[in-house]
């Protein structure tokens, strides 16, 4: 099993909702990750666990607050959030954080916000 | 600081061509490189990670290539078909101290033509 699942594929809020994007994977991997991505860019770095522990936080507002309840799961809590952030949020996973490793990616949840 | 070029931006082929990617980037001191397709509004697909210490390789009808000294990666795809259209991206993991965050290119949006 190779798959990094997303969830849900597509959300929709207002600016004043709480809602969550939820990541999973089954390959035992100990490092996790939340990436943003706009129309016709590359994905940028929100988020890094390491053994369920933040590792990496870029600089991201706190209306985006993340979770790693447990070394299989990721959450993305979602409370407050502008219009500019609408975008697909993708998950990926690694073996571990550093050195010679793949990351291998979800497909995404596509949220716009109102 | 680590930058990744990819060329050309956009490509248009008819179904059947042999094509070429670019990708290059400005530190050669890189753990590896990872060549993803994203399929529109998708998550990436892993296609090809070569090592620091390969040359290149092969997965079906991709073949990566990789001089570290140069700089210079190039994904090759025989005898292209419709559904390799979609954008393709390559990412650096840098080989600096502390964490090694994946660098990307901007990508090739490739379309084939039946």
């Amino acid at each position: 099993d190779t798959e990094v699942t997303q969830t849900p594929k597509h959300l929709v809020m207002g600016m004043t909702n709480k809602k969550s994007l939820k990541c999973e994977q089954h390959m035992g991997h100990r490092a996790m990750y939340w990436y943003k991505q706009k129309a016709k860019k590359p994905p940028e770095l929100m988020f890094v666990y390491s053994y369920e522990k933040l590792s990496i936080n870029e600089s991201v507002p706190s209306r985006f607050s993340p979770e790693c309840p447990n070394s299989s799961l990721l959450n993305l809590h979602l409370h407050a959030l502008q219009p500019e952030d609408s975008a697909l949020y993708l998950c990926a996973s690694s073996p571990r954080l550093t050195g010679d490793v793949e990351l291998f990616f979800g497909e995404g949840s596509r949220l716009t916000v109102l | 600081k680590q930058e990744v070029t990819q060329i050309p931006a956009a490509l248009s082929v008819p179904e059947g061509e042999n094509l070429v990617l670019n990708c290059s980037f400005t530190d050669s001191a890189i753990y590896n490189l990872q060549w993803f397709r994203q399929d529109p509004g998708k998550g990436l697909t892993s296609l090809l990670l070569i090592q620091s210490s390969q040359r290149e390789q092969t997965s079906g009808r991709l073949n990566a290539s990789l001089d570290k000294s140069s700089g210079r990666s190039t994904l090759y795809i025989a005898a292209s078909q419709p559904g390799d259209s979609a954008t393709y991206l390559c990412a650096v993991r840098p080989e600096n101290t502390g964490f090694q965050k994946l660098v990307f290119g901007t990508g090739t949006r490739l379309l084939v033509s039946p």
